[in-house]
């Protein structure tokens, strides 16, 4: 059973379209995740997110927002896609005072 | 250069082996993960540092700041250890850069 799981593995889309990415945790964790790892294998944190309190990496768009319908989901959104966008996301989760992050498998995009 | 090294790359041993595996990185860090990711599956973070040594179960992990430098270790390694072991850091600008990973194989 993945203890982190992602939907879609690829998502292969056009310029200025909606899009969105899932993230599933059954770790009981009450921390999540959205990195960003672009061409150069660089990891950025996106957000961090847990029932209490939506951290944001001011440097990301705000067309990417965090939807968390409920503690075991954080799943991405993306709107008007541009090709910067182009890269592998990754979720993860903690228990936030352990520090110790797991990670889905990612979500390679593709922006045409 | 790549901002972390890891060897090595490829590493096969006998069960019951100590296995060692380095990274070293030229960024100044505030922390560093080992990461284990196992074929068709997740990627877990095994230790995060930013001094000094961990222990958990039979896998210790070292870091030497001074000299950009950190180490895995397994002891009696089991044929379950067999994985990718990653190393990344996470640089001034919060930013985790990941070293290429070291495919770990034990043989019974």
């Amino acid at each position: 059973d993945t203890a982190v799981s992602q939907t879609p593995k690829y998502l292969v889309t056009q310029m200025g379209n909606d899009k969105s990415i899932k993230c599933e945790q059954n770790l009981g964790h009450d921390t999540m995740y959205w990195y960003k790892q672009d061409s150069k294998k660089f990891l950025k944190i996106m957000f961090s997110y847990n029932n209490k309190e939506l951290i944001i990496n001011e440097t990301v768009p705000n067309r990417f927002s965090p939807k968390s319908p409920d503690k075991a989901h954080l799943n991405l959104h993306i709107n008007s896609l541009e090709l910067g966008d182009s890269a592998v996301y990754f979720c993860a989760s903690s228990q936030l005072a352990k520090n110790i992050q797991y990670f889905g498998a990612g979500t390679r995009l593709s922006v045409l | 250069k790549n901002e972390v090294e890891q060897s090595p790359q490829n590493l096969t041993a006998q069960e019951g082996e100590f296995i060692t595996i380095n990274c070293s990185y030229s960024v100044g860090i505030s922390a560093l993960h080992w990461l284990q990711q196992h074929p068709g599956g997740g990627i877990v973070s095994l230790f995060m540092l930013s001094s000094g040594k961990k222990k958990h179960g039979r896998l210790i992990a070292t870091i030497n700041i001074q000299e950009k430098h950190s180490s895995l270790h397994i002891t009696a390694s089991h044929p379950r250890d067999s994985a990718v072991y990653i190393c990344a850091v996470v640089d001034s600008n919060y930013q985790l850069i990941w070293g290429a990973g070291t495919k770990l194989i034990i043989k019974p």
